[in-house]
C-alpha cells in the first residue's frame, strides 16, 4: 500500500499557484519524498524529489515540513496543461525500490 | 520527451494470445522497470530487469514474462491473455541504481485491449 495520503482533487485558477498537500507520517529517516504526475493517460511525469531540505527546480518547488511527515508541491504559476494527476511516493534510493503509486490528487486547472 | 519508447503504442488482440511489448531505455540506462495501470488497479509495479538481470518483482502473474537483451532494451511476455488483462503497460529506465539518487523516467506506454 501507499504511504501517503492525497486529496483525490483539486481546483486550480490559472495563473495562480496550486498548492498540493502530501501527508507521509510514517516516511522513514532514509526515505526520499517524490513527486511524478499523469497528464490523461500518458507515461508518469517525473517532477522533483527531495530528502529533508526544500527543493525548486524548473517546474516546482517542494516543500517538505520539518519533521519530514508532510510535504507541498508548489506549482508557481498553474497553466491548463498542468491539470493531471499529481502521485506523491515516497522511497528509499536503492537500486531495488519500485514506486507504489496511490490514487493521487486530479489537479484541474481552470481558466 | 523522456527518451524511453514502447512500442506498440496501440495493442487489440483476443482472449487466449500472446502478445509482446518492447521497451527501449534511455541511453545509459541499465535498468528497467515494467509497470502495469488498470482502471480498478491503478499504476502497479511488475519486474524490474538490470543490466540483463532480473532484480525484483511484483504483482506479476505467471503468465507473464520478461527479459532485457543484452542491448539493454526489455521485453513483456503476455500470455494466455483475458479480459482483466487489458490495461497501460508502461515501463520506465534509470541508470546505475544504488548510485546516487535514482530517479525513474517513463515512456508512453502501450495500451492493449484484449477482447
Amino acid at each position: 500500500d501507499a504511504k501517503t495520503t492525497q486529496p483525490p482533487s483539486m481546483d486550480c485558477a490559472e495563473g495562480r499557484a496550486a498548492n498540493l498537500p502530501c501527508n507521509h507520517s510514517t516516511i522513514s529517516g532514509n526515505e526520499y519524498v517524490y513527486w511524478y504526475r499523469q497528464i490523461h493517460s500518458q507515461g508518469p511525469q517525473y517532477i522533483i524529489h527531495g530528502l529533508k531540505n526544500n527543493e525548486t527546480n524548473e517546474m516546482a518547488s517542494l516543500i517538505i515540513t520539518e519533521d519530514r511527515k508532510s510535504s507541498t508541491l508548489i506549482l508557481p504559476h498553474a497553466t491548463l496543461r498542468d491539470t493531471a494527476v499529481y502521485y506523491c511516493i515516497v522511497r528509499v534510493n536503492s537500486g531495488n525500490t519500485p514506486l507504489v503509486f496511490g490514487k493521487g490528487t486530479r489537479l484541474s486547472v481552470i481558466a | 520527451d523522456s527518451g524511453v519508447t514502447q512500442t506498440p503504442k496501440h495493442l487489440i488482440t483476443a482472449t487466449g494470445q500472446r502478445v509482446t511489448l518492447r521497451c527501449s531505455p534511455r541511453s545509459g540506462d541499465l535498468s528497467v522497470y515494467w509497470y502495469q495501470q488498470s482502471l480498478d488497479q491503478g499504476l502497479q509495479f511488475l519486474i524490474q530487469y538490470y543490466n540483463g538481470e532480473e532484480r525484483a518483482k511484483g504483482n506479476i502473474l505467471e503468465r507473464f514474462s520478461a527479459q532485457q537483451f543484452p542491448d539493454l532494451h526489455s521485453e513483456l511476455n503476455l500470455s494466455s491473455l483475458e479480459l482483466g488483462d487489458s490495461a497501460l503497460y508502461f515501463c520506465a529506465s534509470t541508470s546505475s541504481p544504488g548510485h546516487g539518487q535514482e530517479t525513474q523516467y517513463f515512456g508512453p506506454g502501450t495500451r492493449l485491449l484484449v477482447l
